[in-house]
C-alpha cells in the first residue's frame, strides 16, 4: 500500500546531542511538510517542501532544518535539541491541485533528557 | 488572531449525533478540512469542503461552513464507539500552508 512512514516510531536524544528523523512515502507526492505537535495542541508547520524548493515558517527556530534529497525522502534535523524541542514530528505529504489532501505518516515520539 | 480553534472535549451516547465545532481565521482559506487521529496514529483525512459551499454531506458525516462567521462544524451521524479519537479540522491558506485546530477528543459511551 502506498503510504507514508517516519522512522523512527520512538527518538530518544540528550540535551544539545544532534537528532535526525526520517520520512519516506511511496505516494510519488511532491510536496512534503513537517510539523510539530506537543501534547493537546495543534499540530504546527515548521516548514514543507514543494519538489525541491525549501519553504520555511517564519517562526520555526534556526535549529531546526531539513532536508529532501529525492522525492521520496525528507530528514528533519534538530541540531541542539532542547528539553522544550520534546514533542511528536508529524511528517505528511500532498500532490499540487484540488483538494490538496495532506497524507501523515505516524510520527516519531521525541524525547529529549 | 492567528489560532484555529475547537473545544478540547466532547462525550456522547453511542447512537446519538456528535456536533464538533471549529473556528478559523482566514476569511481566504479556499479549502477547509476535517482530520481524526486515533491513539498512535497519524491523522487521517476524514472529509473536506470547498469555500463555496455550505454543506456537504458524506454518509454518517455532514460538514457545515459559515464563512461570514469563519465557522466550521462536523456532524457525525449514529456515533460509534469506534469513532472515539480526536478530531481537528484545518484550514489551508495561501501557498500550501495548513493550519490545524488544538484537536476535539471525542469519547462515545456504550
Amino acid at each position: 500500500d502506498a503510504m507514508v512512514i517516519q522512522n523512527p516510531r520512538y527518538q530518544v536524544t540528550q540535551f544539545g546531542k544532534p537528532v535526525t528523523l526520517s520520512c519516506s512515502q511511496t505516494l510519488n507526492h511532491n510536496v512534503m511538510y513537517w510539523y510539530q505537535q506537543k501534547s493537546s495542541q495543534a499540530p504546527k508547520l515548521l516548514f514543507h517542501y514543494y519538489d525541491k524548493d525549501f519553504n520555511n515558517e517564519a517562526d520555526t527556530p534556526d535549529n531546526f532544518q531539513s532536508r529532501r534529497p529525492n522525492t521520496s525522502f525528507c530528514f528533519l534535523d534538530i541540531r541542539s535539541p532542547g528539553l522544550g524541542d520534546a514533542a511528536m514530528y508529524l511528517c505528511a505529504t500532498s500532490r499540487t491541485g484540488q483538494p490538496y489532501e495532506q497524507y501523515f505518516g505516524p510520527g516519531t515520539r521525541l524525547t529529549v533528557t | 488572531g492567528e489560532d484555529v480553534e475547537q473545544s478540547l472535549f466532547l462525550s456522547v451516547r453511542e447512537g446519538d449525533s456528535s456536533v464538533i465545532n471549529c473556528t478559523y481565521t482566514d476569511s481566504s482559506s479556499t479549502y477547509l478540512y476535517w482530520y481524526k487521529q486515533e491513539p498512535g496514529a497519524g491523522l487521517q483525512l476524514l472529509t473536506y469542503i470547498f469555500s463555496n459551499m455550505d454543506m456537504k454531506q458524506d454518509q454518517r458525516l455532514t460538514v457545515l461552513l459559515n464563512k461570514k462567521d469563519k465557522h466550521l462544524s462536523l456532524r457525525i451521524a449514529d456515533t460509534q464507539t469506534g469513532d472515539s479519537a480526536i478530531y481537528f479540522c484545518a484550514e489551508k491558506r495561501n501557498f500550501n500552508k495548513f493550519y490545524f485546530g488544538s484537536g476535539t477528543k471525542l469519547n462515545v459511551k456504550p
